[in-house]
């Protein structure tokens, strides 16, 4: 069964840093992979998806990387802003269509102005 | 881009009750919808898989016949939380997937059983 693992828990930093997400994940036959932004009591906002033949998305501030075969995933977030305070979800697809999704735990960030 | 609608977002109700949860694609069809459970400080599990015009196809573990779910159009879901119980409180996400295979998530309902 997948498992997916997110690294910090919690990670508080000042206005301005840039900073690393990471994600790792047991099986690494993935269909694709998703960072999400979930903040207090709401639904998820899709950041980046990265389908399996890929390396990397950017967009805007955000930058994610997958390395399938070591089973890991980053999401940079350059010039940190206190609006970025949220927790952030990745998702690992699998299967034919990625009808399965597995979430890691999320890390929550807070961007201190 | 495409929007997932899911009302209420947030139910109080008594032990014993049972909860109807809508989950809406507004400006696509959805074949396919999925169902999620989020409880406090835990990640995201899928619950069920939505089919239109089909049986909903439930993870090992979710009680199909506590947590009803219809797939009645190509843009409506619901699931019916039946004879709720404080346990049950949690929050309550679904997804609907669009071409090409990415799920779009509704901002959540978020369930209190007294």
């Amino acid at each position: 069964k997948q498992e997916v693992t997110q690294i910090p828990a919690a990670l508080s930093v000042p206005e301005g840093e840039n900073l690393v997400l990471n994600c790792s994940f047991t099986d690494s036959a993935i269909y694709n992979l998703q960072w999400f932004r979930q903040d207090p009591g709401k639904g998820l906002t899709s950041l980046l998806l990265i389908q399996s033949s890929q390396r990397e998305q950017t967009s805007g501030r955000l930058n994610a990387s997958l390395d399938k075969s070591s089973g890991r995933s980053t999401l940079y977030i350059a010039a940190s802003q206190p609006g970025d305070s949220a927790t952030y979800l990745c998702a690992v697809g699998k299967g034919t269509g990625a009808n399965n999704l597995f979430f890691g735990t999320g890390t929550r960030l807070t961007v201190i102005p | 881009g495409a929007v997932v609608s899911q009302h209420p977002s947030w139910v109080i109700c008594k032990s014993g009750t049972s909860v109807k949860i809508e989950c809406r694609s507004l400006d696509f069809q959805a074949t396919t919808m999925f169902w999620y459970r989020q409880f406090p400080k835990q990640s995201l599990m899928l619950m069920a898989t939505s089919n239109e015009g089909s049986k909903a196809t439930y993870e090992q573990g979710v009680e199909k016949d506590k947590f009803l779910i219809n797939h009645a159009s190509l843009t409506l879901s619901t699931l019916t939380v039946t004879s709720a119980h404080p346990e049950d409180s949690s929050f309550y996400i679904c997804s609907a997937r669009d071409q090409p295979n990415i799920q779009y998530f509704g901002a959540g309902t978020r369930l209190s059983v007294l």
